[in-house]
């Protein structure tokens, strides 16, 4: 079936730096790319949706600025948190779809905090 | 705003219970409806999914409900077991590529299955 790896699973980052986390479709076209923030016990909040070769687009609330995507090939997508915070900690995770489908792949997601 | 609203949010079952999860959303434009299961630290993975041109879809012990003109839509868990325990999650998702095909999801329900 459909594969999506995320890496890291955990990473620690002091305040103030930046964090690159990777989705990667290992075994399809993942057209569209959608990257959510989920906090301890909370529902998984959308943050932006990107399409291969496009702008991402991002959720009312998100700035743009501070989560950079990069969404330049059909099998990777990047989600660079910049100049991190403590309110930044959180778990993130990709999701992945190939063109009208509407089967949607999961990563496994990546435990960010800030110190 | 909340567009599925997921019910209960905690739910305890004995052993070989069933195990029922509800949803309800108000956009008529909704037409694909999967649930996940996502256990701690890890990413959601699709359990089953329905489209609103059936009434109920059965995949081994899980079973999708659909009422269409009540907006609504449940999972059952037949014989649950405690590798069940687990936050489900149900969701919602246009196929217009205007929203994006995003995952609108619910809140999330934990559930427990007790030996």
């Amino acid at each position: 079936g459909a594969v999506v790896s995320q890496h890291p699973s955990r990473v620690i980052c002091k305040s103030g730096t930046s964090v690159k986390i990777e989705c990667r479709s290992l075994d399809f076209q993942a057209t569209t790319m959608f990257w959510y923030r989920q906090f301890p016990k909370q529902s998984l909040m959308l943050m932006a949706t990107s399409n291969e070769g496009s702008k991402a687009t991002y959720e009312q609330g998100v700035e743009k600025d501070k989560f950079l995507i990069n969404h330049a090939s059909l099998t990777l997508s990047t989600l660079t948190v910049t100049s991190a915070h403590p309110e930044d900690s959180s778990f993130y995770i990709c999701s992945a779809k190939s063109g009208t489908g509407r089967g949607y792949t999961f990563g496994s997601g990546t435990r960010l905090t800030v110190v | 705003q909340q567009q599925v609203k997921q019910s209960p949010q905690s739910l305890i079952v004995q052993k070989g219970g069933i195990s029922i999860i509800n949803c309800a959303y108000e956009n008529t434009a909704f037409d694909y409806f999967p649930w996940y299961q996502q256990f701690p630290g890890k990413g959601p993975a699709l359990l089953i999914a329905i489209r609103p041109d059936v009434s109920e879809k059965k995949e081994g012990r899980f079973t999708i409900s659909f009422n269409k003109s009540a907006k609504q839509f449940s999972l059952h868990i037949m014989d649950s077991q405690p590798g069940d325990s687990a936050t489900y999650f149900c969701a919602a998702s246009s196929g217009s590529s205007n929203s994006g095909y995003a995952l609108n999801f619910g809140k999330g329900t934990s559930l427990l299955v007790t030996p």
